[in-house]
């Protein structure tokens, strides 16, 4: 069964300040693993896939990055409206390899 | 163009009573997942279909049901609901199974008294 432990489960940050965020899986071999951002009461939005260990993505001021571990969410220079529920996801080689498996997510806050 | 789209927004239900929740996907995909969100945990899977076929089964009662139309949109039935049942149920469409990214609509909200 592929399990993510998202860490920590709430991050308050002053605007500015970086930080990172941290998703360890296990899985029986990786397919991809996703990066979300949810808004309170809404869907999560889209934000990264990475296939394997070494890739990086960047998004404004967000960069992903994949050990064959863990991964990484790097935010740089937050501001308020980074402030979010961030989930990270996996899909295994699996019998259910076409399910996206969630951690329980950190919630970042961010004060101006 | 046109996210995932879900309805109704909100809902309340008493226990024992039946739900049937819609979803329509992103044009052009033809893959449909359903995840349960309880507040405080990250989105569970329910089910996933392709092609109008049932691709995948999480671990949920068969009080649990789906289906996928021919325009690719789908509906989730929950029959005899329970106070557990209380969750936002989120559809998320894929152009394909296997892994590739799953865009998600913005849920409805199930209340069951």
């Amino acid at each position: 069964e592929d399990q993510v432990t998202q860490s920590p489960e709430a991050l308050r940050l002053q605007e500015g300040e970086s930080s990172s965020l941290n998703c360890s899986y296990t899985v029986s071999g990786l397919r991809g693993l996703f990066w979300y951002r949810q808004d309170p009461g809404k869907g999560p939005e889209f934000l990264f896939t990475l296939y394997s260990a070494g890739e990086e993505k960047e998004k404004e001021r967000l960069k992903a990055t994949l050990t064959k571990k863990e991964s990484f969410l790097h935010i740089t220079a937050p501001k308020p409206e980074d402030s979010a529920t961030y989930l990270c996801a996996v899909q295994g080689f699996s019998s259910n390899d076409y399910k996206l498996s969630f951690g329980a997510g950190t919630t970042v806050t961010v004060r101006a | 163009d046109a996210g995932v789209t879900q309805s109704p927004t909100h809902l309340i239900k008493t226990r024992g009573q039946h739900v049937t929740l819609r979803c329509s996907p992103i044009s052009g995909h033809k893959s449909v997942s359903w995840y349960q969100q309880v507040l405080g945990q990250g989105p569970q899977f329910i089910f996933q279909y392709y092609e109008k076929e049932e691709r995948g089964r999480g671990n949920f009662p068969d009080r649990f049901s789906a289906r996928q139309f021919p325009n690719y949109s789908s509906e989730l039935n929950v029959n005899a609901l329970l106070l557990g049942d209380s969750a936002l149920y989120l559809c998320a469409s894929s152009f394909r199974t296997g892994p590739n990214e799953q865009f998600f609509g913005p849920g409805t909200r199930l209340t069951v008294l």
